[in-house]
């Protein structure tokens, strides 16, 4: 069954400092596509950035780049020089085949002076 | 470009009513979900849309639960009647086919 884990409930993070958050997937699909959401405590989900299967080198957008390591099953998000605003709950998602979005259980971020 | 549009933000009912969310997705997404988040859990796939037709209601509880989109725009989902653990968040999400779902702000629903 595909999968998503992030392991991590909570993370703090100096403001500027750089922080990673853990995701690894678990699918037998050979195509596939991996996401992050941002979810402010207003409730929305942010598209952050996308991650496909078959792309050759990691994504980035401004701030947010996705290591991407398809041997170990993993697609971390890597937010740079980290901003108060940050903090909210990230998810990390992956598309199947059938364009269904599977959700892990997210890892709250809290970015401190 | 106008995003997902969600109404009500927020309801409040007691158990055994019934209530209604509507949502209107990105002008030309064809693909419309509606999620369910309980608190402190990622979103569930309640049912996905492909125009008006349904792709994907395998965990939808159709006994209480029950959604449509007609003409293939906007979409409502009910609750009939309504549970305590209904409580939730409901997403609503819209993406061109296989493509980045852009989320709506949700609804908040608390049954007392």
């Amino acid at each position: 069954a595909q999968k998503i884990t992030q392991t991590q409930p909570g993370m703090f993070v100096q403001e500027k400092e750089a922080v990673t958050l853990d995701c690894t997937y678990d699918t037998s699909d050979p195509s596939y596509g991996l996401f992050w959401y941002k979810q402010p405590s207003s409730g929305e989900m942010i598209f952050l950035i996308y991650q496909g299967s078959y792309d050759q080198q990691n994504a980035t957008e401004g701030r947010y780049s996705l290591n991407f390591q398809k041997a170990r099953k993993s697609a971390n998000l890597v937010i740079s020089a980290s901003q108060l605003g940050d903090s909210a709950m990230y998810f990390c998602a992956m598309l199947d085949n059938t364009d269904k979005l599977i959700f892990g259980t997210g890892t709250r971020l809290q970015v401190f002076p | 470009e106008a995003g997902v549009a969600q109404s009500p933000r927020y309801k409040i009912i007691e158990k055994r009513q019934s209530v209604a969310f509507w949502c209107n997705p990105i002008s030309g997404h064809a693909t419309l979900y509606w999620y369910q988040q309980i608190l402190g859990q990622g979103p569930k796939l309640l049912i996905q849309f492909q125009n008006n037709g349904v792709v994907d209601d395998s965990q939808l509880p159709k006994d209480r639960f029950s959604a449509e989109r007609l003409k293939g725009v906007d979409s409502t989902l009910k609750i009939q009647p309504a549970k305590l653990e209904d409580s939730a968040v409901y997403l609503c999400a819209s993406s061109l086919s296989l493509d980045t779902q852009y989320f709506g702000p949700g609804t908040r629903l608390t049954v007392l």
